[in-house]
């Protein structure tokens, strides 16, 4: 069973245009959602996250949008850059499932942005 | 800053083989990790440490094992190269828990 999934193995955006990354999840002691961002040949690196008892986190271009009722987030990349082109994963992790020492990680989504 | 590094960057195996993969961290954290990537299946943890000595299984440690003689330093062993395997090995650290990780750039492995 899948704990953590992202919807969309691949996205294709136009320079300019906003990119919605979603993912979701199961287990609802999950507390903490960050996204990282990886760039071929490179490990990932953390980019935004977001605490459960937030519905919103704006960084820059970077948006992460929360319902934990629905039990999903989204990553909105706005104004969409050809350099913003790599794979991003959404990972969750959660003091009270036991599993903080262990986050759990999407399958992740690669983005690619035409100029 | 500190760093995060991987040794190899590449490696080439040969089948049956055990081969091992070394991380070295300079940030002073008390826990570490090794990840697997496939392409498609994201990230699946094979070992992790929360302190020197300490060794926990994750959910892919079979074919595997790891050691933290050092606090700064985390190793894998591929116990028995399987041919025609193509991963990516990922090393993370954080100081504490609930922070986030820092990745190392990965060691690439190809087994022929």
């Amino acid at each position: 069973q899948q704990q953590v999934r992202q919807s969309s193995q691949s996205l294709t955006v136009w320079e300019g245009e906003t990119a919605i990354l979603n993912c979701s999840y199961e287990n609802s002691a999950f507390d903490y959602f960050p996204w990282y961002q990886q760039f071929p040949g490179e490990g990932p690196a953390l980019l935004i996250a977001i605490r459960s008892v937030s519905d919103k986190k704006e960084d820059g271009r970077f948006t992460i949008f929360f319902n934990k009722r629905e039990k999903n987030l989204s990553l909105h990349i706005k104004d969409s850059q050809p350099g913003d082109s790599a794979t991003y994963f959404c990972a969750a992790s959660g003091r009270a499932s036991g599993g903080n020492y262990k986050p759990t990680f999407g399958k992740g989504t690669s983005l690619v942005v035409h100029p | 800053g500190g760093i995060i590094t991987q040794t190899p960057k590449f490696l080439i195996g040969q089948e049956g083989q055990k081969l091992t993969l070394k991380c070295q961290q300079n940030f002073n954290h008390d826990t570490m990790y090794w990840y697997r990537q496939d392409s498609g299946k994201g990230l699946r943890l094979i070992y992790y440490s929360i302190t020197e000595n300490d060794l926990q299984k994750g959910d892919l440690s079979e074919g595997y094992d790891a050691s933290r003689e050092k606090k700064s330093s985390f190793s894998l062993t591929v116990t028995s190269a399987q041919k025609n395997e193509m991963a990516v090995f990922l090393c993370a650290s954080r100081d504490r828990e609930g922070s986030d990780y820092t990745f190392g750039s990965g060691t690439r492995l190809l087994v022929i």
